[in-house]
């Protein structure tokens, strides 16, 4: 079946303006994630859904990175206002919530120019 | 404050190797110990896991050790192939791993044919 899927796979973007980035998770998968990879950085946790709640927002960096999920499926993440720092691959994964793997999306390589 | 660290940094070992990673946590609620395994312009995939009711776990050539009291647990890969070549991410959740993963920097490892 179909993984964790991403759009779009790259993004450049000039600073200050708005971007969008998508997930569709593996069907059925009720929990969504949403991290940030920095170069030489780990996985840094933005937030996570269960159905269409985000009962953990603790990871936005700040009131620019907002994010929603739609119909207990799709995530769209979006930053305002896009800075220089902001520039890091962007990754979503979901999971059954019910199993503990969490199964990761090819990313979203967002540069700000 | 990282709550997970990750030595060493990057590895170079020749084919055959036993590769050691090593992790260390401080929040001792921590109950989910996931191995993630990336390639170049892939997202993370779970290589192995393990729970802190259990010492040791094995899953074809890749072995968890887990020391509780010390907390500390690392990844051992037996007989190392160059397609192992990839950087590998430790991380711990809470809640048996339906909620965040907290992850380490990352390890490049480098197998020699």
């Amino acid at each position: 079946g179909a993984g964790v899927s991403q759009s779009p796979s790259n993004k450049v973007t000039e600073k200050g303006k708005d971007v969008e980035l998508r997930c569709d998770p593996i069907s059925g998968h009720t929990a969504l994630y949403w991290y940030r990879q920095s170069l030489g950085q780990g996985l840094e946790f933005l937030i996570y859904f269960q159905g269409n709640s985000a009962p953990d927002k603790s990871g936005l960096p700040s009131d620019r990175f907002s994010a929603e999920r739609t119909g207990g499926s799709v995530s769209t993440l979006t930053i305002q206002r896009t800075q220089q720092e902001d520039s890091a691959v962007y990754l979503c994964a979901s999971s059954t919530y019910t199993t503990d793997t969490q199964y990761f999306g090819p990313g979203t390589r967002l540069t700000v120019l | 404050q990282q709550q997970v660290k990750q030595s060493p940094q990057s590895l170079i070992v020749q084919k055959g190797g036993i590769p050691i990673i090593n992790c260390a946590y401080e929040n001792t609620a921590f109950d989910y110990f996931p191995w993630y395994q990336q390639f170049p312009g892939k997202g993370p995939a779970l290589l192995i896991a393990i729970r802190p009711d259990v010492s040791e776990k094995k899953e074809g050539r890749f072995t968890i050790s887990f020391n509780k009291s010390a907390k500390q647990f690392s990844l051992h890969i037996m007989d190392s192939q160059p397609g192992d070549s990839a950087t590998y991410f430790c991380a711990a959740s809470t809640q048996g791993g339906s909620e965040k993963l907290v992850f380490g920097k990352g390890t490049k490892l480098t197998v020699n044919p």
